[in-house]
């Protein structure tokens, strides 16, 4: 079984200042790793995965996750935040071939103009 | 190409009475996944159904809820006699394959009064 924790449930940040997203997991197979967006009232949209190879993965956006086997996390990064960032943030985490996704509680993301 | 489609997408029910939630996959996709997500929380699987099959449905409630996914048709989760803690938004998922990214829909928000 897996276990996603994103300690931080809101997190502000002035428009253009770095944001980091912090994702811990925990499990005992090798793991898929993905960031979910959902702004409000929509569903959620795929940002990025980790599948297998480079550690460093990028999204069309902007964004970044970095996938640490020994530190168990896959913190999401964005050097310069848009107010149209404004959403929230879910980790989620699957065991390598299997369909289950299991999803951390999200951080809602705010920026501020 | 359209996406996952759910409708309604938000649902009042009494206390009781029951409630139907539909997802239309993407076009070429045959495996659904629904989940459920509530207030402050993450998404919690649900069951993983194939056309006409259920083939996980360890995230059920073992009472009132019930999947199917028939040959021609949407899948549709039913709630029987809902209660208020059933509120929530419900999320399907469609993958092509049971080891693919999945695409979620808009999701439908049930209200239970």
């Amino acid at each position: 079984a897996q276990s996603v924790t994103q300690l931080d449930s809101q997190v502000p940040v002035f428009e253009e200042a770095p944001v980091e997203l912090r994702c811990n997991y925990s499990s005992s197979v090798s793991v898929y790793l993905f960031w979910y967006v959902q702004y409000p009232n929509q569903g959620l949209q795929l940002l990025l995965k980790y599948l297998s190879g480079s550690t460093l993965v990028e999204s069309i956006n902007g964004f970044e996750a970095e996938f640490n086997k020994s530190q168990t996390s896959f913190h999401l990064r964005k050097p310069s935040v848009h107010i149209s960032d404004t959403a929230e943030y879910f980790c989620a985490v699957s065991g390598a071939g299997s369909y289950q996704l299991t999803f951390g509680k999200g951080t809602k993301l705010s920026v501020i103009p | 190409n359209a996406g996952v489609m759910q409708n309604p997408r938000h649902l009042v029910r009494r206390r009781g009475q029951e409630a139907r939630l539909r997802c239309s996959p993407m076009k070429g996709h045959s495996h659904v996944y629904w989940y459920r997500q509530l207030p402050e929380e993450g998404l919690k699987f649900m069951v993983y159904l194939q056309k006409e099959n259920i083939i996980d449905e360890s995230g059920m409630p073992k009472e009132r809820f019930s999947a199917e996914f028939p040959k021609e048709g949407p899948s549709i989760l039913r709630i029987q006699q809902v209660v208020r803690g059933d509120s929530a938004a419900y999320f399907c998922a469609s993958s092509p394959g049971g080891h693919n990214e999945q695409y979620f829909g808009p999701g439908t928000r049930l209200t239970v009064t």
